[in-house]
């Protein structure tokens, strides 16, 4: 079975300039998560979809992040503009009920 | 609000022995619990969930859980630790119902097993 891919997986960018990320979740799994992993820190929660539908964005910043699931697949998470303190990794996971399979991650590095 | 805590930034422990990692939760209604591993440059890694049922749950690698109602705990634990076990080590809880849904994660515990 295929994993959870993101790309890019490394990303260096100036402070304002804009950022994009990419995930495609395991087949048929349902709900897809973004987490912010700032290093020294366990992962925090940005938004959570169910299908294409956005579940919970509580902890989203969104005057800067953006993030959609068009068709209920594939999902892209925007900053823009970007900060110093974006600077972390940015997970995505699937889940097909309770648990969750996580990417490797996009480490974005704000300069 | 659902939390974790992962009270030990740093658990070291010698090869052969066994090993502990501890974690407490505070969640509405029944709780779904996970551990997941880190290593360097890589992604989370599943390594057991509590759902329902037996209160001890066996995982992946010779790693074990032990879910406590009472103590609101899910301490993970392996009898005898390799220096391959060495990773950052994250205790995740989902509640069952409404907001509580989302997982949110523990600070993580850097595990060293030493040879």
């Amino acid at each position: 079975e295929a994993g959870v891919a993101q790309s890019p997986r490394y990303k260096i960018i100036e402070k304002r300039q804009s950022v994009a990320f990419w995930c495609n979740p395991i087949s048929g799994h349902a709900t897809l998560y973004w987490y912010q992993q700032i290093l020294g820190q366990g992962p925090k929660l940005l938004i959570q979809f169910q299908n294409n539908g956005v579940v919970d964005d509580s902890q989203l910043p969104k005057d800067r992040f953006s993030a959609e699931r068009l068709k209920g697949v594939d999902s892209t998470l925007k900053i823009q503009p970007a900060k110093l303190e974006d600077s972390a990794v940015y997970l995505c996971a699937s889940s097909p009920d309770r648990g969750a399979f996580f990417g490797q991650g996009t480490r974005l590095t704000v300069v | 609000a659902q939390s974790v805590a992962q009270p030990e930034d740093q658990v070291n422990v010698a090869e052969g022995n066994p090993l502990t990692v501890k974690c407490t939760y505070s969640v509405s209604g029944n709780p779904y619990l996970f551990w997941y591993v880190q290593y360097p440059n890589r992604g989370l890694q599943f390594l057991l969930k509590y759902i329902t049922g037996d209160n001890l749950v066996k995982g992946s690698y010779g790693f074990e859980a032990e879910f406590n109602k009472s103590q609101t705990s899910f301490h993970l634990k392996k009898p005898s630790a390799l220096v391959s076990d060495s990773a950052l080590y994250f205790c995740a809880v989902r509640g069952s119902s409404g907001s509580a849904r989302q997982l949110t994660f523990g600070s993580g515990t850097q595990l060293t097993v030493l040879p």
